[in-house]
């Protein structure tokens, strides 16, 4: 079955930088694109960007732009995401989930566990 | 402020049906057929329920289906089960200027 398995729980101080993992089974790895997606406490759902796993070319949402960088590592089926310059309002749960087989099929089918980064002094 | 606007809550008794709509633009929801609805309970991840508008992945109840008119995209859920109390949130992807993916607010639904 599909699965996406992703690292635990990490705290880091302001003007950090945190890197998430997110490791795939179950399916073709390099078949079908990675998507990220975080939700803050008590909010909603907020796309973050698109890795293809392929090439690993990446599309970030702009508000993003500069800060986050996907990376994907096809011998071990992972893909990363790091944040820079984290602010407290980067403290949020951040999942991996997989997209379609093409960039514009637009869906996210299966989800991570989520990591639960926080970011405090 | 989300891109795609959900009602904040919706309710409905055991057995009856509700609808939660979400209404885009002319450069998401009316122009792209790949709408999908997530119900997401307390703690949990997301899980897809409805994608590319109205299609239901494997495994999932038909008491959950979907549709669009224009702007706006729905998600009714028929035969109201206490295990469906959970958020709801529409997505699409938005090609104004920059091509993103999207959320809704999500919706509370509570069942009665």
């Amino acid at each position: 079955q599909v699965q996406l398995v992703q690292s635990g729980a990490d705290v880091k101080k302001p003007g950090a930088s945190v890197k998430v993992s997110c490791k795939a089974s179950g399916y073709t790895f390099t078949t079908y694109y990675v998507h990220w997606v975080r939700q803050a406490p008590g909010q909603g759902l907020e796309w973050m960007g698109i890795i293809n796993p392929v090439g690993g070319s990446t599309t970030y949402a702009q508000k993003f732009q500069g800060r986050i960088t996907m990376t994907r590592d096809t011998t071990t089926s992972t893909v990363h995401m790091e944040l820079s310059r984290l602010i407290s309002e980067d403290t949020a749960v951040y999942y991996c989930a997989r997209g379609g087989s093409q960039f514009l099929e637009w869906l996210f089918d299966n989800w991570g566990q989520g990591t639960l980064v926080t970011v405090s002094t | 402020q989300s891109v795609l606007t959900q009602p904040a809550s919706v309710s409905g008794s055991l057995g009856q049906s509700i609808t939660i709509s979400c209404t885009g633009s002319i450069h998401d929801v009316n122009v792209y057929n790949y709408v999908s609805w997530y119900q997401q309970h307390p703690g949990k991840a997301p899980k897809l329920i409805i994608y590319n508008i109205s299609n239901r992945p494997s495994g999932i109840s038909t008491r959950f289906s979907g549709s669009k008119s224009g702007n706006t995209a729905s998600l009714t859920i028929s035969g109201l089960q206490a295990e469906d109390e959970a958020d709801y949130y529409c997505s699409s992807y938005t090609n104004s200027g920059a091509l993103e993916g999207v959320f809704g607010g999500g919706t509370r639904l509570t069942v009665l």
